[in-house]
């Protein structure tokens, strides 16, 4: 059974531009969690996706980031005009639940952007 | 103040110590605690749950939760040089239990 799976590893981007990070959850894994880790920083939560629907986006800025998880294929974290302070490693999340406790989140390797 | 503080340490053991890791929290609605193990360059794998207070064991990791003292800890017994990497306290409150509140990671580095 694969694991999460994301794509990019790696993205490098400049200043302006838009970056697309790539999450497929494990298979049987409706629940999709990304976490966004800054240098010296822990993991923090951004959003939690079912299938087409945005459950919480609590942790996600207001300005230039949006997240999606389409009935069909993988979700997507989508960062316009990058600045530098989006230099991070992005970490996507999935579970099979989330109203049982707490299910296991099992995580990508993340997506480690850098802006120039 | 931050929700969870954890000590970055790095921590240096030689192989076959006890290693005592440990964070504390804030926030008295945190009901799920976990400890997650991160290699360097890969994401974090979960090594021990705990709901509420109470110990829990698995193999050489013994995972404590002191919920009057807001206080978390993972002992290793018998370390090896595999376990060498950044340990994660993680924890959740009931209600939104999905959404994880991390520490910022300790480095353990185990010597053969």
């Amino acid at each position: 059974n694969a694991g999460v799976m994301q794509n990019p590893r790696h993205l490098v981007r400049r200043r302006g531009q838009e970056a697309r990070l790539r999450c497929s959850p494990m298979k049987g894994h409706s629940h999709v969690y990304w976490y966004r880790q800054l240098p010296e920083e822990g993991l923090k939560f951004m959003v939690y996706l079912q299938k087409e629907n945005i459950i919480d986006e609590s942790g996600m800025p207001k300005e230039r980031f949006s997240a999606e998880f389409p009935k069909e294929g993988p979700s997507i974290l989508r960062i316009q005009q990058v600045v530098r302070g989006d230099s991070a490693a992005y970490f996507c999340a999935s579970s099979y639940t989330a109203d049982r406790g707490t299910d296991t989140q099992y995580f990508g390797p993340g997506t480690r952007l850098t802006v120039l | 103040q931050k929700e969870v503080e954890q000590d970055p340490g790095p921590l240096s053991v030689p192989e076959g110590a006890i290693v005592s890791l440990n964070c504390t929290y804030s926030n008295s609605a945190f009901q799920y605690f976990m400890w997650y193990r991160q290699y360097s360059r890969k994401g974090p794998e979960l090594l021990m749950y705990t709901y509420s207070s109470g110990n829990k064991e698995d193999g050489r990791f013994t995972a404590q939760v002191d919920k009057s003292s807001k206080y978390i800890s993972l002992f290793i017994r018998d370390s090896q040089p595999s376990d060498s990497a950044t340990y994660l306290c993680a924890m959740s409150a009931r209600g939104s239990n999905y959404k994880l509140t991390f520490g910022k990671g300790t480095l353990l580095t185990v010597n053969p």
